[in-house]
């Protein structure tokens, strides 16, 4: 029972162009979402979060989207950086699981210089 | 601040034998959880404690599988005996308190199972 899915196993692009990383939820009980960056060997990093009562959360270069409706949620990273590269885990709470976080299976993003 | 340690950090054992996983989150941390990555999955929760008290355990494989926190401080996780299936990464982490807070994770520990 996958309730948290990330679709692309990778993306790449270019240094300087946007990256749009996507994630989908099932569980309606859910209502803190988190995205997480993890580098090789590294356990993952915090990177931003939004809870159900926004719509968009910005940070510097990045922001994330949530469309409760169609339960999904995407990090756009503007501009991407050669430094943004990693695998990115969304994650999502809801108050019925307490702080427990349901992890997607990430995404290996690529920016080429 | 110091973040989360983990030790150690790679363990190859055989299948059966015991291993033991040990965790120190940041100081001041209440909450602590130990999380289990297979290859091409995202970290999943086997266990949190709120200082020295259980507080999920309903994804923790009790037969071989158990973790203490003596003293709300350091955890350990242990498996005894361990299977194939169990070789993965072990992510150990902490938070100021339940809720929404904010997750800060360790490096992990990569265990192989042969």
């Amino acid at each position: 029972d996958q309730q948290v899915k990330q679709n692309s196993p990778s993306l790449s692009v270019q240094e300087g162009r946007i990256s749009i990383l996507n994630c989908d939820y099932t569980n309606s009980m859910f209502d803190y979402f988190l995205w997480y960056k993890k580098y090789p060997a590294e356990g993952p990093t915090f990177l931003i979060s939004i809870s159900s009562i926004k719509d968009k959360n910005e940070d510097g270069r990045f922001t994330v989207f949530l469309n409760k409706s169609a339960k999904h949620l995407s990090l756009h990273i503007v501009p991407s950086q050669p430094g943004d590269s990693a695998v990115y885990f969304c994650a999502a709470s809801g108050e019925t699981s307490g702080s427990r976080l349901t992890f997607g299976e990430g995404t290996q993003l690529t920016v080429n210089p | 601040e110091a973040g989360v340690a983990q030790s150690p950090r790679y363990k190859i054992i055989e299948k059966r034998q015991s291993v033991a996983f040990w965790c120190n989150p940041i100081s001041g941390h209440a909450t602590l959880y130990w999380y289990q990555q297979i290859l091409g999955q995202g970290p999943k929760l086997l266990i949190q404690f709120q200082n020295n008290g259980v507080v999920d355990d309903s994804q923790l494989p009790k037969d071989r599988f158990s973790a203490e926190r003596l003293k709300g401080v350091d955890s350990t996780l242990k498996i005894q005996p361990a299977k194939l299936e169990d070789s993965a990464v072990y992510l150990c982490a902490s938070s100021l308190k339940t809720g929404w807070g904010t997750q800060y994770f360790g490096p992990g520990t990569r265990l192989t199972v042969l």
